[in-house]
């Protein structure tokens, strides 16, 4: 079954601080992998997209690392600020018909000043 | 551009009424779709259309239909409506058919079904 799991469920980190988020999945044939940032009370807006023959991606303070042969991926934040406080969610997309993007649940993140 | 809009934000049902959640987007996207958003779990497809007159089912397509007469607008409606269709509804576009395509989501309506 078609399936992508996050860690940790939620965080509580410092500002200033960094933080890594996981994401493995179990999703095949594997198309794409993506991470969003979804604020409360807002749709999720995306950070990365990354294929399969892409190993890294940044966008600002946010890498995103993909290992294809393990089927995991990691949200790397870098020096983290109040307004990254949100929900991220790590979105397979598979080689099938249409419609094909699998979400996982989010992590939840708190920043604290 | 204004991206992706919904309406209505909030919305309040009573079990068996029927009601249209509107999705419009402005930028020329052919690939539309709506998700809900339930605690605890992740974003589950409705319904999708890869072009103005073509849809199809997803993952959750019970109790919900879709039209797309026109690139612009994608509508999902409500036949008779559940307290299990209580959820946050999410509306979708991407140039392409969200393979490697950058995803738009609009913000969102929240339906609540007594």
């Amino acid at each position: 079954k078609n399936q992508v799991e996050q860690s940790p469920q939620s965080l509580i980190i410092l500002e200033g601080k960094n933080c890594t988020l996981q994401c493995n999945y179990t999703v095949s044939p594997f198309s794409n992998l993506r991470w969003y940032k979804q604020d409360t009370g807002r749709g999720p807006v995306s950070l990365t997209i990354m294929t399969f023959s892409e190993n890294t991606k940044s966008n600002g303070r946010y890498t995103a690392t993909l290992d294809a042969d393990t089927k995991q991926s990691s949200l790397h934040i870098t020096a983290s600020q109040l307004s990254d406080s949100a929900s991220y969610i790590c979105v397979v997309s598979w080689r099938g018909s249409q419609g094909n993007l699998i979400f996982g649940k989010g992590t939840k993140l708190s920043v604290k000043p | 551009n204004a991206g992706v809009t919904q309406t209505p934000k909030f919305q309040v049902l009573k079990t068996g009424q029927s009601m249209t959640l509107q999705c419009a987007q402005d930028m020329n996207h052919e690939y539309m779709s709506w998700y809900r958003q339930d605690p605890g779990m992740g974003l589950r497809l409705i319904h999708y259309s890869v072009g103005a007159g073509i849809t199809d089912q997803g993952e959750v397509p019970n109790g919900y239909n879709v039209s797309r007469s026109t690139t612009e607008d994608f509508p999902l409606r409500l036949l008779s409506a559940a307290p299990s269709q209580t959820s946050v509804y999410f509306c979708a576009s991407s140039r392409g058919g969200g393979r490697g395509e950058t995803q738009y989501f609009g913000p969102g309506t929240r339906l609540l079904v007594l």
